[in-house]
């Protein structure tokens, strides 16, 4: 079975400034996605941005980007230019990659507050 | 276009009781799945579906039914409520080709006494 873990529980970063979130998983596959879901305390949950595991080229949406290493199971998420509407919950996701293949696998969650 | 809609946003719930969370998309998506969020554990997957008459177990099934008998509507039931039922019920939706972001509800917040 897949499994997600996010290890920093909590982070904090001054506004403006970057920081990065962490995420690991574990899988057998070779055809998968990942994602990193924002979830703010109005508790919707938001796709801040996707990663198909065959492309070598780290996705990128505005001041979010992520470091995406297939071979060490690592899937950072970098904020940069914090603001304070980063301030969430943000949730590493696992998919397989099979067509037809929905579910969701989540890591733990990491708190993200932004300093102003 | 009100994408994936939940009723009701907040419950209280007595142990034993009955009741059931109302899910609904407006987006034909064939794909449709129930998580249930709990602190430090991230969301987990309770049952889905993926066409109408079609549902399977996910991770968390135990407690909960539910029935697809349309496209839209994909309810959530609790047959006997228990204190560990308490938890962020979120229903999630996604065509089931091409890119299929999931799209989530805004939540159900469950509380069980």
């Amino acid at each position: 079975a897949q499994t997600v873990t996010q290890s920093q529980p909590e982070m904090s970063v001054q506004e403006a400034e970057t920081v990065t979130l962490s995420c690991t998983y574990d899988t057998s596959e070779s055809d998968y996605y990942l994602f990193w879901y924002k979830q703010p305390p109005s508790r919707q949950m938001i796709l801040v941005i996707r990663q198909e595991a065959y492309k070598q080229q780290n996705a990128t949406e505005n001041r979010f980007s992520v470091n995406f290493q297939k071979a060490a199971k690592s899937f950072s998420l970098k904020i940069s230019d914090s603001q304070l509407g980063d301030a969430a919950m943000y949730f590493c996701a696992y998919r397989r990659g099979i067509q037809g293949a929905q579910k969701l696998v989540f890591g733990q969650g990491t708190r993200l507050t932004i300093n102003p | 276009n009100a994408g994936v809609t939940q009723t009701p946003k907040f419950q209280v719930l007595k142990t034993g009781q009955s009741m059931t969370l109302q899910c609904a998309q407006d987006m034909n998506h064939e794909y449709m799945s129930w998580y249930r969020q709990d602190p430090g554990m991230g969301l987990r997957l309770i049952h889905y579906s993926v066409g109408a008459g079609i549902t399977d177990q996910g991770e968390v099934p135990n407690g909960y039914n539910v029935s697809r008998s349309t496209t839209e509507d994909f309810p959530l039931r609790l047959l006997s409520a228990a204190p560990s039922q308490t938890s962020v019920y979120f229903c999630a939706s996604s065509r089931l080709a091409g890119h299929n972001e999931q799209f989530f509800g805004p939540g159900t917040r469950l509380t069980v006494l």
